[in-house]
């Protein structure tokens, strides 16, 4: 069964603009959680979706949205990028939730804003 | 702040030895523990997890113990071997059932020399 895949795995962007990053879970699996992880704060739960719908949230501010397709592929949206938005963005999914079964985390899609 | 930390930031042990990685909470609350390992250029692998119904759990070379008492929690890998070196994470889970609000700590280095 293959394995969590992200989408692009590097990304360059600066100051003001916005981006798009995608998730495919793993096969079956309907959750998809997306986190944050810097050096400085370590890793940090963004949102997770279930069949479709944003179920919890992190506090992140709105600039960071997502969705969640029928297929349960997953995007995460962050619009006005911040120096500060520079991390690595990591999609974890699972098959019913992740405080009930175990989830898997994609290698990640390393952001950098100049 | 966040309620979880860990109280090494690095770990060096010889190859053959036991490792333990300790990590505090201060919610009592939190019902759901998880041990990731994350190596260089990859994202979390889920080690084990205990559920706060529980004190110990046995997993392949891996042992969790859950001292509700003392909101303490620690990693035991018996026989470490140079693939085990790595960061790794505690996260508690706050929310109950499908609410999910996992906090993770900064994570501890462990290296294992030949």
């Amino acid at each position: 069964k293959a394995g969590v895949t992200q989408t692009p795995r590097y990304l360059i962007k600066t100051r003001g603009q916005q981006v798009t990053l995608s998730c495919s879970p793993i096969s079956g699996h309907r959750s998809v959680s997306w986190y944050q992880q810097t050096p400085g704060q370590g890793l940090q739960f963004l949102f997770e979706y279930f069949s479709e719908t944003q179920r919890n949230k992190g506090n992140f501010p709105g600039r960071f949205s997502g969705r969640q397709f029928s297929n349960s592929r997953s995007e995460m949206n962050v619009s006005t990028l911040e120096l500060g938005d520079s991390a690595l963005y990591l999609c974890a999914s699972s098959f019913s939730g992740p405080s009930t079964d175990t989830q898997y985390f994609g290698p990640g899609t390393r952001l950098t804003v100049l | 702040g966040e309620s979880v930390g860990l109280h090494l930031p690095t770990l060096s042990v010889q190859e053959g030895d036991n490792s333990i990685i300790n990590c505090a909470y201060s919610n009592s609350a939190s019902d759901y523990f998880i041990w990731y390992k994350q190596e260089s250029g990859k994202g979390p692998q889920f080690i084990i997890d205990i559920r706060s119904n529980m004190d110990k759990r046995q997993g392949q070379r891996v042992t969790v113990l859950l001292n509700k008492t003392v909101k303490h929690l620690s990693l035991q890998i018996a026989a470490t071997q140079p693939g085990d070196s790595a960061v790794y994470f505690c996260a508690e889970n706050m929310g109950g059932g499908s609410n999910y609000k996992l906090t993770f700590g900064k994570g501890t280095l462990l290296t294992v020399n030949p």
